[in-house]
């Protein structure tokens, strides 16, 4: 059963650049025809798509946050990588990593999400 | 940029049937996804491709999509369906994903 868990650090200052991993589990980060994404979700708010990865490195990011979005893979450790950088307090939320089903399409299995608050 | 809108609630009583709606421009002509999401934990996938269901999905989750509203309904509603509800698309004009403003349904 494929399994998706994040990491990172779970407060970071403002202006600083936020950095989580997400370690697949219970199958290959390689397989074909699927992506690997990252979504946000603010406090109380809903859900916002951040980017996504394919294994080659081939990605494609929400217009929104392109400009400060970096998203990496590291195949033989079965991960992938997201970079935010100057973050502001309206970065703080809930951070989810997800296997994208083909570019396009939905996203399933979740991880069970990591809280990241910007503050100082 | 493409917006989805539903309804910020759903009341229904158990055993009823709750329709949850996602409103979009020419909605139809796309597909969309639902996700149900349970406090303090992840987004789970109850139905893809406007009406099919993962696997482990009760049959009580259906969808349909037409027009501008693509719906979510849950037939014989439970406690534990208490939750709330995104609906997604893929923007290919923008290229990038849609989530809908998302529903708490309560079960009363």
């Amino acid at each position: 059963q494929l399994q998706l868990q994040e990491s990172g650090p779970g407060l970071v200052k403002p202006s600083e650049t936020l950095s989580l991993t997400c370690t697949v589990s219970g199958g290959s980060i390689s397989s074909s025809s699927y992506y690997w994404g990252w979504i946000r979700q603010p406090p109380g708010k809903g859900l916002e798509w951040i980017g996504s990865i394919y294994y080659s490195g081939s990605t494609y990011y929400n217009p929104s946050l392109k400009s400060r979005v970096t998203i990496s893979v590291d195949t033989s450790k079965n991960q992938f990588s997201l970079k935010l950088s100057s973050v502001t307090a309206a970065d703080t939320a809930v951070y989810y990593c997800a296997r994208d089903i083909t570019r396009g399409n939905w996203f399933d299995p979740w991880g069970q999400g990591t809280l990241v608050t910007v503050s100082s | 940029s493409y917006v989805l809108t539903q309804p910020p609630s759903v009341s229904v009583a158990p055993g009823q049937t709750a329709r949850i709606t996602c409103g979009g421009n020419n909605i139809g002509s796309k597909s969309v996804h639902w996700y149900q999401q349970k406090p303090g934990q992840a987004p789970v996938l109850v139905v893809y491709d406007d009406s099919d269901r993962p696997s482990g999905i009760p049959e009580r989750f259906s969808g349909s999509n037409s027009g501008n509203t693509a719906t979510l309904t849950i037939s014989r509603v439970e406690a534990g369906d208490e939750a709330d509800y995104y609906c997604q698309v893929w923007d290919s004009s923008s290229d990038h994903y849609v989530f809908g403003t998302g529903t708490k349904v309560t079960v009363l």
